[in-house]
């Protein structure tokens, strides 16, 4: 069955923090790694993974992907209070079925 | 372009009573699908459609019914309401069943009573 597991399910720490932030999976014909910010509605698009060894980089988000072990971790560094969120990792399989983990619930204290 | 939007923003219903929750794309899209969104679960796939006139069922489809007349629009019709629907609904599309990137709309919240 196809799964994909976060960890930890939350976290709290103080602004200028750095955070990292897991995802491992269990898909068959894995394809791609994606991560979304999910603040009061709607998921945002933050990163997708292909290529395992890639950091992709977008400010003081950073996200690798290890295809050997089957997982990927989201860094954040300096982390601010706009950073509180719900960060969520997803595998598609079968086309563009997403599978979702549970989620990782992040709280930046100032 | 307005992207992905749902209507309603929030709902209450009462067992047994039906509704649908809409969903509309101005991005030409393919793929639409949707999702419920539990704590501590994640999100669940209930129903996609690769494209006009064709649905699919996803991980959780089991009280919920879609179709798919149009590109733009993909309705969600939940048949007999029951409280384990309660839940918040994500609509999300991307531009093909191979491009992995989905846009969400913000969200329907839904109560059952």
């Amino acid at each position: 069955e196809d799964k994909v597991v976060q960890s930890p399910l939350s976290l709290v720490v103080h602004e200028g923090d750095t955070v990292t932030l897991n995802c491992s999976y269990e898909v068959t014909n894995f394809r791609s790694l994606l991560w979304y910010k999910q603040e009061k509605k709607a998921p945002t698009f933050l990163f997708m993974l292909t290529s395992s060894g890639i950091e992709k980089k977008s400010g003081r988000l950073s996200s690798i992907l290890d295809k050997k072990e089957l997982f990927s971790i989201l860094n954040i560094t300096a982390t601010q209070t706009g950073d509180s969120a719900i960060y969520l990792c997803a595998v598609p399989f079968y086309g563009n079925k997403l599978v979702f983990g549970a989620g990782t619930i992040l709280r930046v204290k100032s | 372009n307005a992207g992905v939007t749902q209507t309603p923003k929030f709902q209450v219903l009462k067992t047994g009573q039906s509704m649908t929750l809409q969903c509309a794309q101005d991005m030409n899209h393919e793929y639409m699908s949707w999702y419920r969104q539990d704590p501590g679960m994640g999100l669940r796939l209930i129903h996609y459609s690769v494209g006009a006139g064709i649905t699919d069922q996803g991980e959780v489809p089991n009280g919920y019914n879609v179709s798919r007349s149009t590109t733009e629009d993909f309705p969600l019709r939940l048949l007999s309401a029951a409280p384990s629907q309660t839940s918040v609904y994500f609509c999300a599309s991307s531009y093909s069943s191979i491009q992995e990137t989905q846009y969400f709309g913000p969200g329907t919240r839904l109560l059952v009573l």
